[in-house]
């Protein structure tokens, strides 16, 4: 157990529906970071947060919004879904907001649109 | 755009075999990073080098970063079939105030008993 929490594990839904991934850190990581891993182009950043607050931005779509809360819990939204939607959802925690450091990694949502 | 290419993509070996896989880019990283993930799980950490020359081992496993610290390899002695996974390096990259982190597409190692 790496200690960040992501929620559901398992994700099947029809095109053009909306879904939210939730994500808890592991305890007293203020960074989360959303990753989305397919077969073909890997591991591609999404999106960060620090404290609550945007921190930089990835290649996400603008079908795609997230959020991180107070008791730094962060969602990530996906909506107007498509097939190629369907991937690995991956959200990392880090102590850090920047920093050459490594990240902790949950174990995933896989998300499935058909 | 920085790019990480991780060579070979993927390696099948007899256990007790040594192997090397490699992370190489044009660009220069403060800091890389290797990982590995098995089959539904997320990538795990296993170790982080940020000076041009650095070697470190964990155990039976060997990561060297480049003395211009655009590339990286990780040397395995003795394989497993617990090293089975995808091993895959990422290179952190200072953008203004912020650290950017680029994976590899990864090599798919598989130790066959």
């Amino acid at each position: 157990d790496s200690g960040v929490t992501q929620t559901p594990k398992h994700l099947i839904t029809a095109t053009g529906q909306r879904v939210t991934l939730r994500c808890s850190p592991r305890s007293g990581d203020l960074s989360v970071y959303w990753y989305q891993q397919s077969l073909d182009q890997g591991l591609q950043f999404l999106i960060q947060y620090y404290n609550g607050e945007e921190r930089a931005k990835g290649n996400i779509l603008e079908r795609f919004s997230a959020q991180q809360f107070p008791d730094l819990h962060s969602e990530l939204n996906l909506s107007s879904l498509e097939l190629g939607d369907s991937a690995l959802y991956f959200c990392a925690s880090s102590v850090f907001g920047t920093g050459p450091y490594g990240y902790t990694f949950g174990s995933g949502t896989r998300l499935t649109v058909v | 755009t920085q790019l990480l290419e991780q060579s070979p993509q993927f390696l099948s070996i007899q256990e007790g075999e040594n192997l090397t896989v490699y992370c190489n880019s044009s660009s220069v990283f403060s800091s890389l990073q290797w990982y590995r993930q098995e089959p539904g799980e997320g990538p795990v950490l296993l170790v982080t080098v940020v000076t041009g020359g650095e070697v470190k081992k964990l155990k039976r496993l060997t990561f060297q970063f480049g003395d211009a610290r655009k590339d990286s390899s990780l040397h395995i002695t003795a394989a497993q079939t617990g090293d089975t996974g995808l091993y895959l390096c990422a290179g952190a990259s200072s953008g203004g105030s912020n650290y950017k982190l680029t994976f590899g597409k990864g090599t798919l190692l598989t130790v066959n008993p």
